[in-house]
């Protein structure tokens, strides 16, 4: 029931800086509505990262950073690290199913 | 610090009802929206609903003619139960607080995995 899209994997060095896109549409992210991210390490619950598109919550470091535009998001991760290997779901909300929406979901992979 | 706890049997048999229960700790019950979120294995997350504390839910369309949320704010826990349920409703199910005022979901509970099966 997705209608997030988001690349199934991303990867890169330690250091590098990776990126994940989510696109919605015209009654999700383009209708305006705000786009939150989660990291589910494995085999444990989703964390939420970012709020409100650009947010961190307390205790999220600095290295990750949200953007909203048009019909989509992203999600950037500088610096990255070992302990970064994750998977990670932006989320929305969409007026044309009525109700709370997540993305497919990227797995990143630290090289 | 808020915590969330789900409770309820691993094992359903297909055509009967999934009852699960979230406890909170650490934090206020009343003046939140309380939700259910599934994840099937290997897959991406399903928003299944919430309630508020005034008793008001809502609902994921897909799932509305077959999921009930509940309240019960003086043992501080609240409730799903998910009738007819077949085999594509084996998945973790997670409780989360649900932040009115931002549209999303802060805290989690650690999931637990239903499987339906005879």
């Amino acid at each position: 029931q997705s209608v997030l899209t988001q690349p199934p994997s991303v990867s890169g060095a330690p250091g590098q800086r990776v990126t994940i896109s989510c696109t919605g549409s015209s009654s999700s992210i383009g209708a305006g509505y705000d786009v939150h991210w989660y990291q589910q390490l494995p085999g444990t619950a989703p964390k939420l990262l970012i709020f409100a598109n650009s947010n961190r919550p307390s205790g999220v470091p600095d290295r990750f950073s949200g953007f909203r535009s048009g019909t989509s998001a992203s999600l950037a991760i500088t610096g990255l690290q070992a302990e970064d290997e994750a998977d990670y779901y932006c989320q929305s909300y969409d007026t044309g199913l009525s109700g709370y929406v997540f993305g497919t979901g990227t797995k990143v992979t630290v090289l | 610090q808020v915590q969330l706890q789900e409770s309820g049997p691993g094992l359903v048999k297909p055509s009967e009802t999934l009852s699960l229960t979230c406890t909170v700790s650490g934090g206020s019950i009343s003046s939140y929206y309380w939700s259910w979120i599934r994840q099937p294995p290997g897959k991406g997350l399903e928003w299944i609903g919430h309630i508020y504390n005034s008793g008001s839910t809502n609902y994921n369309p897909s799932l509305k003619s077959r999921v009930t949320i509940s309240l019960d704010t003086s043992k501080k826990r609240f409730s799903v139960k998910l009738t007819s349920v077949t085999a594509a409703d084996t998945a973790v199910y997670y409780c989360a607080r649900w932040r009115r005022d931002g549209g999303y979901f802060d805290y989690w509970g650690q999931g637990t995995l239903v499987t339906v099966s005879s």
